[in-house]
């Protein structure tokens, strides 16, 4: 198994610019997760899904941030635009549904520099 | 607004030494504790779960759960070098694990 895909590794763009981020999760997985990870703030979550559904946002930081899972097997997080201060680690996790299926496994991230 | 804490760290012990790893959690409500260990630079990997009060023990690992001091705590015994790492705290919330809430993380460094 492949594990989490994410993609870009490494993003630096400008502020202002659109910047997408790209997860696949592990296949037959029916929850997927966004989090950023700051050295001030920590691994935070920012969104999920269930089944392709967004069940939880409320740790999207402001409107300039917005995810969508198409279809199982993708999902995106786009930032428009973008700022320094969202300079961060962002993670993909994905794990299978059900109770004590709790095993959430991460992606390697993308890096991402707003200058 | 549901917190996880851990003890700030960072954590530096002798190899072969025992490693004690603190976590405390405002939501009463919790019912599934984790701890992921990072590597520098690396995604967080799962190390440990519990979700009854006492000791789960995986190999050199001891998970410690004290649901009325709302309290989770990590033992690593004979300590590696390879154990050198950042050590998340997670609780589970909304009734089950679906949603996690992390610790800014214990760095830890096992000296040779």
């Amino acid at each position: 198994d492949a594990g989490v895909i994410q993609s870009p590794r490494h993003e630096v763009t400008e502020m202002g610019q659109e910047v997408t981020l790209r997860c696949k999760p592990i296949s037959g997985h029916n929850s997927l997760f966004w989090y950023r990870q700051t050295m001030m703030r920590g691994l935070e979550l920012l969104i999920y899904f269930n089944n392709n559904v967004p069940i939880d946002d409320s740790g999207m930081p402001e409107d300039r941030f917005s995810a969508k899972m198409p279809n199982a097997s993708f999902s995106t997080l786009k930032i428009q635009p973008s700022e320094p201060r969202d300079s961060a680690v962002y993670f993909c996790a994905s794990r299978t549904g059900g109770p004590r299926q709790e095993t959430q496994y991460f992606g390697p991230g993308t890096r991402l520099l707003v200058l | 607004q549901k917190e996880v804490e851990q003890n700030s760290g960072p954590l530096s012990v002798p190899e072969g030494a025992i490693a004690s790893l603190n976590c405390t959690y405002s939501d009463r409500g919790s019912q599934s504790f984790f701890w992921y260990r990072q590597y520098s630079g690396k995604s967080p990997e799962l190390i440990m779960s519990i979700y009854s009060n006492g000791d789960k023990e995986d190999g050199r690992f001891t998970a410690q759960l004290n649901k009325a001091s709302q309290y989770v705590s990590l033992l690593i015994r004979d300590s590696q070098p390879s154990d050198s790492a950042t050590y998340l705290c997670a609780v589970g919330t909304q009734g089950g694990s679906e949603k996690l809430v992390f610790g800014k993380g214990t760095k830890l460094t096992v000296n040779p």
